[in-house]
């Protein structure tokens, strides 16, 4: 069984880099794009971008300026990197598998991390 | 970008009636593209249906889901206590992928 699941700190100052990870177990990151989407408190679900195991990424514009995806096959693992914070990118950051053939389905999900932007 | 408006907002309902949730796109998106979510707070969003129309492993056949182009429908037939969650519709077949707002089902 495939499980995702983020970490990182759950408070960082504004103007600051806020900075998750998203450990994969039960599978391989091979084959797979690996998405970030978010959550801020009473809203709904945006999506932030993904990367391609190979390290192909793909943002939304929205965000682009700010953003940066990696991935690092060896620990099984993909981050997010996104700068210049403001209290409006105080969320649920969730990570999420999606096929890359076929479907193009998002079909494992981590629990999801609350990352309050506050100093 | 494409933007996915859901209705109704909320709908209340009482276990064992049949839910209808709306979500329409403003552009063309295609079917294969077109998934919904079942979300609970503090836990992740659950695939329940993707390719418009195809039932996520696990998923029970009351959820289905219907439509094309610009008009997609789920539908919960006999509501069970455990469904009264928060729904999303999502498109990926265009980036940026984006979300509806959500339909929220909760307990007449």
């Amino acid at each position: 069984q495939v499980q995702l699941q983020e970490s990182g700190p759950g408070l960082v100052k504004p103007s600051e880099t806020l900075s998750l990870t998203c450990s994969v177990s039960g599978g391989s990151l091979s084959s797979y794009y690996w998405n970030w989407i978010r959550q801020p408190p009473g809203k709904g679900l945006e999506w932030i971008g993904h990367i391609y195991y190979s390290g192909t990424t793909n943002y939304n514009p929205s965000l682009q300026s700010r953003v940066t995806i990696t991935v690092d096959t060896s620990k099984n693992q993909f981050s997010l990197k996104l700068s210049s914070v403001t209290a409006a990118d105080t969320a649920v950051y969730y990570c999420a598998r999606q096929d890359s053939r076929g479907w193009y389905r998002f079909d494992y999900w981590g629990q999801g991390t609350l990352v309050t932007v506050s100093s | 970008e494409i933007v996915l408006t859901q209705s109704p907002g909320t709908l209340s309902l009482s276990p064992g009636e049949r839910a209808t949730l709306s979500c329409r796109a403003s552009q063309s998106v295609g079917s294969t593209y077109l998934a919904w979510y079942q979300h609970k707070p503090g836990q992740a969003p659950r695939l329940l249906i993707y390719g418009a129309s195809s039932r996520a492993t696990g998923i029970p056949g009351r959820f289905s889901g219907s439509g094309s182009a610009t008009d997609f429908t789920l539908t919960i037939t006999r509501l069970e206590p455990e469904d009264f969650a928060v729904y999303y519709c999502q498109q990926y077949g265009s980036s940026p992928y984006t979300f509806g707002q959500g339909t929220k089902l909760e307990i007449k």
